[in-house]
C-alpha cells in the first residue's frame, strides 16, 4: 500500500536549534516526493521537492531510499519557521499523498 | 492572477442541508483536486478531475458529489450534510510537468455541520 507516514504530531524547538521533521514512505517502484508547508492563515504551499534537490529557507530534505525516509532539516530554526509540515508523495500522475502533518513551534 | 479561490470562506449547515463549494483557477490547469483537512488525519482526497467534464473517486468520496463542467471550475456538493463532514475543505489544481506535480492550493472553506 502507498503510504506517508509523519510520527510526530508536533515538534517544538527553541530558535537556534536544528530541526528534523520525519518522513516515511511506502511506494513501490521510485517515488516523487514533497514537502509542503501552510503557515499561520495562508494557504498550503510547496515548500520543496526532491527530485530539485534545492535548499528553500534554509531547509533541506534528502531522499533515502534504503531507509524509505525523506526527512526535513534546517541547522538553525527560526522563529517565522513555525507552521505545519505535510510530506507527500506523487502517488499517480499528478496524484498526492500526504502525511499527517507535523506542527512545527519555534519558540523564542 | 488569482490563482485559485474558493467560495464560501465560511459556511454553517443543519444535518440534512444541501450545499455547493465553489472552487475556480484561472492557471489553465487540467487537474483539480478536493481534499478535507481534520485533525490528526492530514489532507484526504475527496474526488479530482483530469480535465473538463471528467471526475474520479479519491480516497474519501462518500457523501459528495463533484461537477467539472468548465476547465477553470470544480464544485464540490454535499447534498445531505452530517456532522462527520465537519471540516476544512481544500481546492487545487495542477498541471502535469516532469519535475514532478506542484499542487496549487486555494484558502480553504471552513465548514461546521450541527
Amino acid at each position: 500500500a502507498q503510504r506517508v507516514t509523519q510520527p510526530e504530531k508536533l515538534l517544538s524547538v527553541f530558535k537556534g536549534a536544528p530541526v528534523e521533521l520525519k518522513c516515511n514512505y511506502s511506494y513501490s517502484g521510485s517515488p516523487e516526493l514533497f514537502w509542503y508547508v501552510q503557515y499561520s492563515r495562508q494557504r498550503l504551499q510547496l515548500l520543496l521537492r526532491h527530485i530539485s534537490r534545492e535548499s528553500i529557507k534554509g531547509f533541506t530534505a534528502d531522499l533515502n531510499k534504503g531507509e524509505t525516509s525523506f526527512h526535513l532539516k534546517k541547522p538553525f530554526a527560526q522563529e517565522e519557521d513555525s507552521a505545519m509540515y505535510y510530506c507527500a508523495l506523487e502517488s499517480a500522475t499528478n496524484k498526492l499523498i500526504f502525511g499527517t502533518g507535523t506542527l512545527l513551534a519555534v519558540q523564542p | 492572477n488569482a490563482g485559485v479561490t474558493q467560495t464560501p470562506k465560511f459556511r454553517v449547515l443543519k444535518t440534512g442541508q444541501s450545499m455547493t463549494l465553489l472552487c475556480a483557477q484561472d492557471m489553465n490547469h487540467e487537474y483539480m483536486y478536493w481534499y478535507r483537512q481534520d485533525p490528526g488525519m492530514g489532507l484526504r482526497l475527496i474526488h479530482y478531475s483530469v480535465g473538463e467534464g471528467t471526475t474520479a473517486k479519491g480516497e474519501v468520496p462518500d457523501g459528495y458529489n463533484v461537477s467539472r463542467l468548465k476547465k477553470q471550475n470544480f464544485l464540490l456538493g454535499l447534498e445531505s450534510a452530517a456532522p462527520s463532514q465537519t471540516s476544512v475543505y481544500f481546492c487545487a489544481s495542477s498541471y502535469t510537468t516532469s519535475g514532478g506535480t506542484e499542487q496549487f492550493f486555494g484558502p480553504g472553506t471552513r465548514l461546521t455541520v450541527l
